[in-house]
């Protein structure tokens, strides 16, 4: 299995522009998470998924962020409209939840709003 | 709210020195501790971890201590070398939900 793939690696935008990550999970695995990493705040869970239904959204900054799972081999993240405090590394991991919760990351996308 | 609370920040070691780093945690619901270990550019990814009814576990070089009572675990890295050098997140989880702290960022003096 390739892993966890999240693309773009890198995405510089203009602020107030629509920013869409996106991230496949590794197969079988049925729960999905997406972190944002920054200086100030370390590792952040935003949202994570389990069998494509969200399960808990609490850390959602606001409005401007939303995310999907329409199956069990993609999510998006997105940011609408993007500002520059959301600058940051956004992470995808995915586990499969049948005893202990091991999550396996991505790469990750380097987002920049300018 | 900080579920998971780490220290130091910033760590520095001489190569074969002793790393330590230290987590609390608040929710005694947490049932699992997983350490995870981030180079430059890479996601985290699982380090080592327990399960609170043990009290220690040692893989190579790597030890956690962990003290239920008091809520705490810490990693123990051993003959610290070079490329130990990255960010220590600890992390406290149950069923699907997985809390990290802030990260330590480990430097070993070569």
């Amino acid at each position: 299995d390739a892993g966890v793939i999240q693309s773009p690696r890198h995405e510089v935008t203009e602020m107030g522009q629509e920013v869409t990550l996106r991230c496949k999970p590794i197969s079988g695995h049925n729960s999905l998470f997406w972190y944002r990493q920054t200086m100030m705040r370390g590792l952040e869970l935003l949202i994570y998924f389990n069998n494509n239904v969200p399960i808990d959204d609490s850390g959602m900054p606001e409005d401007r962020f939303s995310a999907k799972m329409p199956n069990a081999s993609f999510s998006t993240l997105k940011i609408q409209p993007s500002e520059p405090r959301d600058s940051a590394v956004y992470f995808c991991a995915s586990s499969f939840t049948g005893g202990v919760t091991e999550a396996f990351f991505g790469q990750g996308t380097r987002l920049t709003v300018v | 709210q900080q579920q998971v609370k780490q220290s130091p920040q910033s760590l520095i070691v001489q190569k074969g020195g002793i790393s330590i780093i230290n987590c609390a945690y608040e929710n005694t619901a947490f049932d699992y501790f997983p350490w995870y270990q981030q180079f430059p550019g890479k996601g985290p990814a699982l380090l080592i971890a327990i399960r609170p009814d043990v009290s220690e576990k040692k893989e190579g070089r790597f030890t956690i201590s962990f003290n239920k009572s008091a809520k705490q675990f810490s990693l123990h890295i051993m003959d610290s070398q070079p490329g130990d050098s990255a960010t220590y997140f600890c992390a406290a989880s149950r069923d699907d939900k997985i809390i990290f702290g802030k990260g330590t960022r480990l430097h070993i003096l070569p």
